[in-house]
């Protein structure tokens, strides 16, 4: 039972584009959302978050969408650059305070110069 | 800081053989994750542990798996007895909060042959 879902593998997107990646998730209890990236032989670290309480939060040129109607979250890139190449996933936590995160399996984004 | 280190990075072992994986996770974290990384099920997590007490290990497989947490600045992992379906990146992560994210080890690349 996944309940965090990134249905597309991979994403290839030309530099200076917008890249978006998407996420939906089942569970109606998750209420904090983030994002991680990770390069090849490294741990996931962390991107950018948002509460359930927001449907945006921006940092730079990373900018998460939360539509919780729709169950579903996406991770802007503007503009997209060959430092972004790197799988990247989506993550959910339930209620005031918990840290268990469930990921989804991840998609992999490359830049093409 | 040095981060959240894991031990070994790579292990290769036979089937049947007992392994042990090592985390240190960042000092002032009071939470720490095991997580499981596949192609097929993208990061899952094992068990984790709030103030060295192990808070959820329903993502334990088998009993095959055990995990520990003597103290704040150390955890183990192990597998005993090890099967191939056990090869897998381990991952280590460590927590000060639901706010902060996760910081993860660069984890533990597990072949079992």
């Amino acid at each position: 039972d996944q309940q965090v879902k990134q249905n597309s593998p991979s994403l290839s997107v030309q530099e200076g584009r917008i890249s978006i990646l998407n996420c939906d998730y089942t569970n109606s209890m998750f209420d904090y959302f983030l994002w991680y990236k990770k390069y090849p032989a490294e741990g996931p670290t962390f991107l950018i978050s948002i509460s359930s309480i927001k449907d945006k939060n921006e940092d730079g040129r990373f900018t998460v969408f939360l539509n919780k109607s729709a169950k579903h979250l996406s991770l802007h890139i503007v503009p997209s650059q060959p430092g972004d190449s790197a799988v990247y996933f989506c993550a959910a936590s339930a209620g005031a305070g918990a840290q268990k995160l469930v990921f989804g399996q991840g998609t992999r984004l490359t830049i093409n110069p | 800081d040095a981060g959240v280190i894991q031990s070994p990075r790579h292990e290769v072992t036979e089937m049947g053989q007992e392994v042990t994986l090592r985390c240190k996770p960042i000092s002032g974290h009071n939470s720490l994750f095991w997580y499981r990384q596949t192609m097929m099920r993208g990061l899952e997590l094992l068990i984790y542990f709030n103030n060295n007490v192990p808070i959820d290990d329903s993502g334990m497989p088998e009993d095959r798996f055990s995990a520990k947490m003597p103290n704040a600045s150390f955890s183990t992992l192990k597998i005993q007895p090890s099967e191939p379906r056990d090869s897998a990146v381990y991952f280590c992560a460590s927590s000060q909060g639901q706010d902060y994210g996760y910081t993860f080890g660069s984890g533990t690349r597990l072949t079992v042959v």
